[in-house]
């Protein structure tokens, strides 16, 4: 079944650039996930990259997607004190019957 | 326009005591999946339900745990006998069919489970 694997800590300066990475095993996926839970709460979608392209840009967020090294990463530029959350990596498996999710990358920011 | 809708937002159960966790999806959706989030671990897969069939509960441990999803009313993820281990944050999500590109799932705020 699908693979997801991602680090599960990242800690940065305020407003310098987040990265995130993630690797997943399953080749046939055609959307690509990142979703965002903050504390106590459910997860949210934050941003998607169909599988045919290279990188997607949405004002702050930066998504690359290499397919041939099945690597994913979110970028957050001028990283904030209220980006601090869980992102999570996720793609459906082969059979599009669910979405696996990694173990999730808690973002905490440093003065 | 209500969201994932699930209850109770916590629960305390002793060893051995039932829980039933409930989750109505949002409106106009179908397709219902129920997660497990242990403590600082990832979501882990656990069913996914469309009304009154289990399409895949490979997630679900074979023993204890139940989940449905009936013609009227929520889903609900039923746990017998809890054990400690069972402590940790289920959550429900929601979707129209998920095709072969796949699709947003909206999630609700979770059920957290302690067992004493």
């Amino acid at each position: 079944g699908e693979d997801v694997e991602q680090s599960l800590f990242l800690s940065v300066r305020e407003g310098d650039s987040s990265v995130i990475n993630c690797t997943y095993t399953d080749s046939s996926s055609t959307y690509l996930y990142w979703y965002k839970q903050e504390p106590g709460a459910g997860l949210q979608l934050l941003t998607y990259i169909f599988s045919n392209m290279d990188m997607k840009q949405d004002q702050r967020l930066t998504v690359l997607l290499n397919k041939k090294d099945k690597h994913l990463s979110l970028r957050i530029a001028d990283t904030q004190t209220g980006d601090s959350a869980i992102y999570f990596c996720a793609v459906p498996d082969s059979s599009a019957s669910k979405i696996i999710f990694g173990s999730g990358t808690r973002l905490s920011i440093r003065p | 326009n209500a969201g994932v809708m699930q209850n109770p937002r916590h629960l305390v159960r002793r060893r051995g005591q039932e829980a039933r966790l409930r989750c109505s999806p949002m409106k106009g959706h179908s397709h219902v999946y129920w997660y497990r989030q242990l403590p600082e671990e990832g979501l882990k897969f656990m069913v996914y339900l469309q009304k009154e069939n289990i399409i895949d509960e490979s997630g679900m441990p074979k023993e204890r745990f139940s989940a449905e999803f009936p013609k009227e009313g929520p889903s609900i993820l039923r746990i017998q006998q809890v054990v400690r281990g069972d402590s940790a944050a289920y959550f429900c999500a929601s979707s129209p069919p998920l095709s072969g590109s796949g699709g947003e799932l909206f999630f609700g705020e979770g059920s957290r489970l302690t067992v004493l």
